[in-house]
Protein backbone atom coordinates (compact mmCIF):
# COMPACT_ATOMS: atom_id res chain seq x y z
CA UNK A 1 0.00 0.00 0.00
CA UNK A 2 1.52 3.46 -1.12
CA UNK A 3 1.73 6.51 1.88
CA UNK A 4 -0.93 8.40 0.09
CA UNK A 5 -4.56 7.76 1.03
CA UNK A 6 -7.71 8.92 -0.71
CA UNK A 7 -11.86 9.28 0.80
CA UNK A 8 -14.03 8.22 0.38
CA UNK A 9 -13.35 5.26 -2.25
CA UNK A 10 -16.54 5.55 -3.72
CA UNK A 11 -18.98 8.43 -4.30
CA UNK A 12 -22.58 8.72 -5.79
CA UNK A 13 -23.99 12.07 -6.33
CA UNK A 14 -26.62 13.99 -8.34
CA UNK A 15 -25.60 17.24 -10.80
CA UNK A 16 -26.73 19.54 -8.39
CA UNK A 17 -24.80 18.19 -5.32
CA UNK A 18 -21.60 19.71 -3.81
CA UNK A 19 -19.20 17.17 -2.46
CA UNK A 20 -15.81 17.10 -2.15
CA UNK A 21 -12.61 14.66 -2.49
CA UNK A 22 -10.03 14.54 0.29
CA UNK A 23 -6.51 13.32 -0.31
CA UNK A 24 -3.65 12.94 2.61
CA UNK A 25 -0.35 12.03 1.87
CA UNK A 26 2.07 10.68 4.52
CA UNK A 27 5.75 11.02 2.55
CA UNK A 28 6.91 14.42 3.16
CA UNK A 29 6.30 15.67 -0.21
CA UNK A 30 6.09 18.48 -1.48
CA UNK A 31 4.12 18.52 -5.01
CA UNK A 32 0.39 16.85 -4.79
CA UNK A 33 -1.89 16.24 -8.48
CA UNK A 34 -5.43 15.43 -8.96
CA UNK A 35 -5.62 13.03 -12.22
CA UNK A 36 -8.70 11.82 -13.70
CA UNK A 37 -9.00 7.97 -15.45
CA UNK A 38 -11.38 7.87 -18.00
CA UNK A 39 -12.88 4.77 -19.26
CA UNK A 40 -10.96 4.29 -22.51
CA UNK A 41 -8.86 7.70 -22.35
CA UNK A 42 -5.53 8.31 -20.85
CA UNK A 43 -5.07 9.47 -17.51
CA UNK A 44 -5.35 13.53 -17.59
CA UNK A 45 -3.28 15.60 -15.09
CA UNK A 46 -5.95 17.99 -14.32
CA UNK A 47 -3.85 19.87 -11.27
CA UNK A 48 -0.66 20.57 -9.62
CA UNK A 49 0.24 22.06 -6.47
CA UNK A 50 3.95 22.55 -5.32
CA UNK A 51 4.46 23.82 -1.50
CA UNK A 52 0.58 24.77 -1.49
CA UNK A 53 0.37 27.03 -4.48
CA UNK A 54 -1.15 25.98 -7.41
CA UNK A 55 1.28 25.52 -10.43
CA UNK A 56 -0.63 24.13 -13.65
CA UNK A 57 -4.32 24.08 -13.88
CA UNK A 58 -5.02 21.73 -17.45
CA UNK A 59 -7.68 23.78 -18.67
CA UNK A 60 -10.37 22.29 -16.28
CA UNK A 61 -13.85 23.15 -15.64
CA UNK A 62 -14.86 25.32 -13.26
CA UNK A 63 -17.11 22.57 -11.63
CA UNK A 64 -13.94 21.48 -10.11
CA UNK A 65 -11.98 23.39 -7.57
CA UNK A 66 -8.89 22.48 -6.05
CA UNK A 67 -7.57 23.29 -2.67
CA UNK A 68 -4.40 22.19 -0.47
CA UNK A 69 -4.40 23.83 2.33
CA UNK A 70 -0.92 22.66 3.38
CA UNK A 71 1.57 19.83 2.06
CA UNK A 72 -0.42 16.69 3.21
CA UNK A 73 -3.60 17.00 2.21
CA UNK A 74 -5.29 18.41 -1.27
CA UNK A 75 -9.26 18.19 -1.54
CA UNK A 76 -11.20 18.49 -4.63
CA UNK A 77 -14.74 20.35 -4.41
CA UNK A 78 -17.02 19.34 -6.64
CA UNK A 79 -20.38 21.22 -7.57
CA UNK A 80 -23.10 20.72 -10.45
CA UNK A 81 -21.26 17.79 -12.28
CA UNK A 82 -22.46 16.42 -15.72
CA UNK A 83 -22.63 12.54 -16.14
CA UNK A 84 -19.57 12.79 -18.12
CA UNK A 85 -17.46 13.50 -15.04
CA UNK A 86 -18.50 9.90 -14.23
CA UNK A 87 -14.46 8.64 -13.74
CA UNK A 88 -11.78 7.20 -11.05
CA UNK A 89 -10.25 10.42 -9.66
CA UNK A 90 -6.41 9.44 -8.67
CA UNK A 91 -4.70 11.74 -6.23
CA UNK A 92 -0.52 11.36 -6.38
CA UNK A 93 2.37 13.43 -4.86
CA UNK A 94 6.18 13.40 -5.19
CA UNK A 95 8.97 14.84 -3.70
CA UNK A 96 9.31 17.89 -6.34
CA UNK A 97 8.36 18.98 -9.29
CA UNK A 98 11.22 18.19 -11.27
CA UNK A 99 10.81 15.63 -14.05
CA UNK A 100 12.64 12.85 -12.29
CA UNK A 101 10.72 12.53 -9.63
CA UNK A 102 8.21 9.57 -9.26
CA UNK A 103 4.95 10.10 -8.18
CA UNK A 104 2.95 8.29 -5.93
CA UNK A 105 -0.74 7.91 -6.58
CA UNK A 106 -3.31 6.75 -4.04
CA UNK A 107 -6.13 4.07 -4.58
CA UNK A 108 -8.91 6.70 -6.40
CA UNK A 109 -12.39 7.60 -6.06
CA UNK A 110 -14.59 6.54 -8.00
CA UNK A 111 -16.81 9.05 -8.89
CA UNK A 112 -20.38 8.12 -10.61
CA UNK A 113 -22.70 11.20 -11.91
CA UNK A 114 -26.56 10.54 -11.74
CA UNK B 1 5.44 18.97 -26.08
CA UNK B 2 5.65 15.11 -25.61
CA UNK B 3 3.13 11.96 -26.61
CA UNK B 4 3.46 8.38 -25.96
CA UNK B 5 1.52 5.33 -27.59
CA UNK B 6 1.79 2.05 -26.26
CA UNK B 7 1.70 -0.08 -29.40
CA UNK B 8 -0.94 -2.89 -27.81
CA UNK B 9 -4.41 -2.20 -26.12
CA UNK B 10 -4.38 -5.86 -24.81
CA UNK B 11 -1.60 -8.65 -24.79
CA UNK B 12 -1.94 -12.03 -23.68
CA UNK B 13 1.10 -14.83 -23.04
CA UNK B 14 0.50 -17.86 -21.01
CA UNK B 15 2.27 -18.25 -17.29
CA UNK B 16 6.01 -19.12 -17.46
CA UNK B 17 6.58 -17.39 -20.86
CA UNK B 18 8.42 -13.63 -21.68
CA UNK B 19 6.53 -10.50 -21.49
CA UNK B 20 6.96 -7.63 -23.89
CA UNK B 21 4.70 -4.74 -23.84
CA UNK B 22 6.24 -1.45 -26.33
CA UNK B 23 6.21 1.75 -25.92
CA UNK B 24 7.19 4.34 -27.91
CA UNK B 25 7.69 8.15 -26.71
CA UNK B 26 7.93 12.00 -28.23
CA UNK B 27 9.40 14.41 -25.96
CA UNK B 28 11.20 18.01 -27.02
CA UNK B 29 13.30 17.39 -23.78
CA UNK B 30 15.43 14.51 -22.42
CA UNK B 31 12.62 12.55 -21.05
CA UNK B 32 12.47 10.96 -17.68
CA UNK B 33 10.55 7.85 -18.24
CA UNK B 34 8.21 5.39 -16.32
CA UNK B 35 6.43 2.33 -16.16
CA UNK B 36 3.14 1.94 -13.70
CA UNK B 37 0.83 -0.98 -12.83
CA UNK B 38 -2.38 -0.76 -12.23
CA UNK B 39 -4.58 -3.97 -10.72
CA UNK B 40 -8.04 -3.49 -10.53
CA UNK B 41 -9.97 -0.86 -8.24
CA UNK B 42 -5.94 0.02 -7.12
CA UNK B 43 -4.37 2.86 -7.63
CA UNK B 44 -1.03 3.21 -9.83
CA UNK B 45 2.13 1.47 -8.62
CA UNK B 46 5.75 2.52 -9.89
CA UNK B 47 7.22 -0.40 -11.19
CA UNK B 48 10.41 1.79 -12.67
CA UNK B 49 12.03 4.76 -14.23
CA UNK B 50 14.37 6.00 -16.20
CA UNK B 51 16.21 9.22 -15.80
CA UNK B 52 19.06 9.21 -18.06
CA UNK B 53 21.17 7.06 -16.16
CA UNK B 54 21.95 3.51 -17.34
CA UNK B 55 19.29 2.83 -20.14
CA UNK B 56 18.66 -0.90 -18.77
CA UNK B 57 16.40 -0.34 -16.07
CA UNK B 58 15.55 -2.47 -13.44
CA UNK B 59 12.30 -2.34 -11.44
CA UNK B 60 10.47 -4.52 -9.19
CA UNK B 61 8.68 -7.71 -9.93
CA UNK B 62 11.18 -8.71 -12.37
CA UNK B 63 10.59 -6.06 -14.56
CA UNK B 64 12.53 -4.20 -16.92
CA UNK B 65 12.57 -1.82 -19.44
CA UNK B 66 15.34 -0.68 -21.93
CA UNK B 67 15.86 3.20 -22.89
CA UNK B 68 16.48 3.09 -26.50
CA UNK B 69 16.95 7.02 -27.79
CA UNK B 70 17.35 5.99 -31.55
CA UNK B 71 14.25 3.97 -31.32
CA UNK B 72 12.42 6.61 -29.17
CA UNK B 73 11.77 3.34 -26.88
CA UNK B 74 10.76 2.46 -23.89
CA UNK B 75 9.68 -1.20 -24.04
CA UNK B 76 8.66 -3.41 -20.97
CA UNK B 77 9.91 -7.02 -20.67
CA UNK B 78 10.43 -9.46 -18.42
CA UNK B 79 11.69 -12.93 -18.92
CA UNK B 80 8.58 -15.15 -17.16
CA UNK B 81 5.30 -14.19 -16.68
CA UNK B 82 3.35 -14.73 -13.10
CA UNK B 83 -0.44 -15.37 -12.91
CA UNK B 84 -0.10 -12.08 -10.32
CA UNK B 85 0.99 -9.86 -13.36
CA UNK B 86 -1.96 -9.19 -14.88
CA UNK B 87 -2.75 -5.61 -14.79
CA UNK B 88 -3.10 -2.56 -16.71
CA UNK B 89 0.12 -1.21 -17.71
CA UNK B 90 1.32 2.49 -18.37
CA UNK B 91 3.90 4.02 -20.19
CA UNK B 92 4.66 7.67 -18.90
CA UNK B 93 7.06 10.26 -20.43
CA UNK B 94 7.87 13.21 -17.80
CA UNK B 95 8.37 16.71 -18.51
CA UNK B 96 8.95 20.42 -17.17
CA UNK B 97 6.45 20.49 -13.67
CA UNK B 98 6.84 16.81 -13.57
CA UNK B 99 3.75 17.11 -15.69
CA UNK B 100 2.71 13.17 -16.46
CA UNK B 101 1.72 12.51 -19.95
CA UNK B 102 0.19 8.72 -20.25
CA UNK B 103 0.33 6.41 -22.68
CA UNK B 104 -3.25 4.70 -23.19
CA UNK B 105 -2.61 1.40 -21.59
CA UNK B 106 -1.66 -2.22 -22.10
CA UNK B 107 -4.53 -4.72 -20.71
CA UNK B 108 -2.26 -7.89 -19.91
CA UNK B 109 -3.73 -11.11 -19.26
CA UNK B 110 -2.07 -14.47 -18.08
CA UNK B 111 -2.93 -17.99 -18.96
CA UNK B 112 -2.60 -20.34 -16.76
Amino acid sequence: ETGVTQTPRHLVMGMTNKKSLKCEQHLGHNAMYWYKQSAKKPLELMFVYSLEERVENNSVPSRFSPECPNSSHLFLHLHTLQPEDSALYLCASSQGTGSAYEQYFGPGTRLTVT
Amino acid sequence: AQSVTQLDSHVSVSEGTPVLLRCNYSSSYSPSLFWYVQHPNKGLQLLLKYTSAATLVKGINGFEAEFKKSETSFHLTKPSAHMSDAAEYFCVVSGPGNMLTFGGGTRLMVKP
